[in-house]
């Protein structure tokens, strides 16, 4: 089956860094993205990798490695609004996005 | 540039209705999603198309779901009759090429359905 894991939840302090893990297995592997979403609004792209390696896009950085099936994001400098939930999801053989079940960030003073 | 549009955004009914959710993708995406979104279940896509043909349908729960895409800016999802389960946040989303491509899909502000 496929499968991909992520925290339920996680809680970090304002100004600090977290790191969000997914770890996945599915049929194949095509890309993996990141998404945010804050309660009662829609999921929106943060991120994309497909090489092994650390994508940096500001605050936010992802990593990739295919060879152990893992993925982190990374958010640095937290601030408040970016209390929110997480997603990770994975494009297998057949270019299918697999979804994880989030990751709610909170995000403490 | 408009963003993908739902609607209605929030909707309450009564078991055994018909629901009709509505959705125009952003102008010149050729792929469209449709997903349903719980607590329990997380994300799951019921159905997908591609330049207006329904492709994986295989997400659909049950047949009381059935999806239209009659053109390129216009798709409809409907439930008929509702049950108290299908209470949900359903998505639309839209891309361009697909996700072969590397291209991300867009979601838009989803419909609260309540089926009471």
């Amino acid at each position: 089956g496929q499968n991909i894991d992520q925290p339920t939840e996680m809680t970090a302090t304002e100004g600090a860094i977290v790191q969000i893990n997914c770890t996945y297995q599915t049929s194949g592997f095509n890309g993996l993205f990141w998404y945010q979403q804050h309660a009662g609004e829609a999921p929106t792209f943060l991120s994309y990798n497909v090489l092994d390696g650390l994508e940096e896009k500001g605050r936010f950085s992802s990593f990739l490695s295919r060879s152990k099936g893992y993925s982190y994001l990374l958010l640095k400098e937290l601030q408040m609004k970016d209390s929110a939930s997480y997603l990770c999801a994975v494009k297998d053989s057949n270019y299918q996005l697999i979804w994880g079940a989030g990751t709610k960030l909170i995000i403490k003073p | 540039d408009a963003g993908v549009i739902q609607s209605p955004r929030h909707e309450v009914t009564e078991m055994g209705q018909e629901v009709t959710l509505r959705c125009k993708p952003i102008s010149g995406h050729d792929y469209l999603f449709w997903y349903r979104q719980t607590m329990m279940r997380g994300l799951e896509l019921l159905i997908y198309f591609n330049n207006n043909v329904p492709i994986d349908d295989s997400g659909m729960p049950e047949d009381r779901f059935s999806a239209k895409m009659p053109n390129a800016s216009f798709s409809t999802l409907k439930i008929q009759p509702s049950e108290p389960r299908d209470s949900a946040v359903y998505f639309c989303a839209s891309s361009f090429q697909g996700l072969d491509s590397g291209n991300t899909i867009y979601f838009g502000e989803g419909s609260w359905l309540t089926v009471v």
